[in-house]
């Protein structure tokens, strides 16, 4: 079976920094993309960037680029999203997903979420 | 970046009815063209994706159709579980969603 699960919700403050978990299993992890997807409060989904876990080639979105980074660790079959500054604006919830197919994109599975909230 | 814009944003009907979503792309997807459903505290879902595809374990209830720039998801009869927001997605050029339409119980 499937499953992507992602670390528990954080509380930080403007400036810290932060990396959250996306942990698979059941697939060979290697050979699918992962996406990351924010969603603020009330808000509708924006992708943020995919990973090839098996180079970890990375692809973001403009809108991302430089503000936060991805990364794998393919000993454990884990994805990475993380911050080196955090601004009240990153809170959100955060969502890992799958990418299937040979176009990269199509999410089939997905995790829960992790919120993130910054507030001083 | 392709921009997707979902009419109408919210949409009010009664279970037994059928709800038609619509999703525009500002240029052709070349049929690279999902759609997600997502209920309250909960993960997106895929339903449909490559237009007319059915995802796994997906209703029949559920179709999508359109080409080009304009795309449909119908629903053809709604059961009490399918109140949700929608969104569509291309990923023709990297991925963009729609803004999303919220399917609500009148």
């Amino acid at each position: 079976e499937v499953q992507l699960v992602q670390s528990g919700a954080e509380v930080k403050k403007p400036g810290e920094s932060l990396k959250i978990s996306c942990e698979t299993s059941g697939y060979r992890f290697t050979t699918y993309w992962i996406g990351w997807v924010r969603q603020m409060p009330g808000k509708g989904l924006e992708w943020m960037g995919f990973i090839y876990p098996g180079d970890s080639d990375a692809r973001y979105s403009p809108s991302f680029q430089g503000q936060v980074i991805m990364s794998v660790d393919k000993s454990r079959s884990t994805a990475f999203l993380q911050w080196s500054s955090l601004k009240a604006s990153d809170t959100a919830v955060y969502y890992c997903a799958r990418s299937r197919g040979e176009v990269v994109g199509l999410f089939d599975y997905w995790g829960q979420g992790t919120l993130v909230t910054v507030s001083s | 970046e392709i921009v997707l814009t979902q009419s109408p944003a919210t949409l009010s009907l009664s279970p037994g009815e059928r709800a038609t979503l619509s999703c525009r792309a500002s240029q052709s997807v070349n049929n690279y063209l999902a759609w997600y459903q997502q209920k309250p505290g909960q993960a997106p879902r895929l339903l449909v994706y490559d237009v007319s595809n059915r995802a796994t374990g997906i209703p029949a209830r559920f179709s999508g159709s359109g080409s080009g720039t304009d795309f449909t998801l119908t629903i053809s009869s709604l059961e009490p579980e399918d109140f949700a927001v929608y969104y569509c997605q291309q990923r023709r050029s990297w991925s963009t969603f729609g803004q999303g339409t919220k399917l609500e119980i009148k």
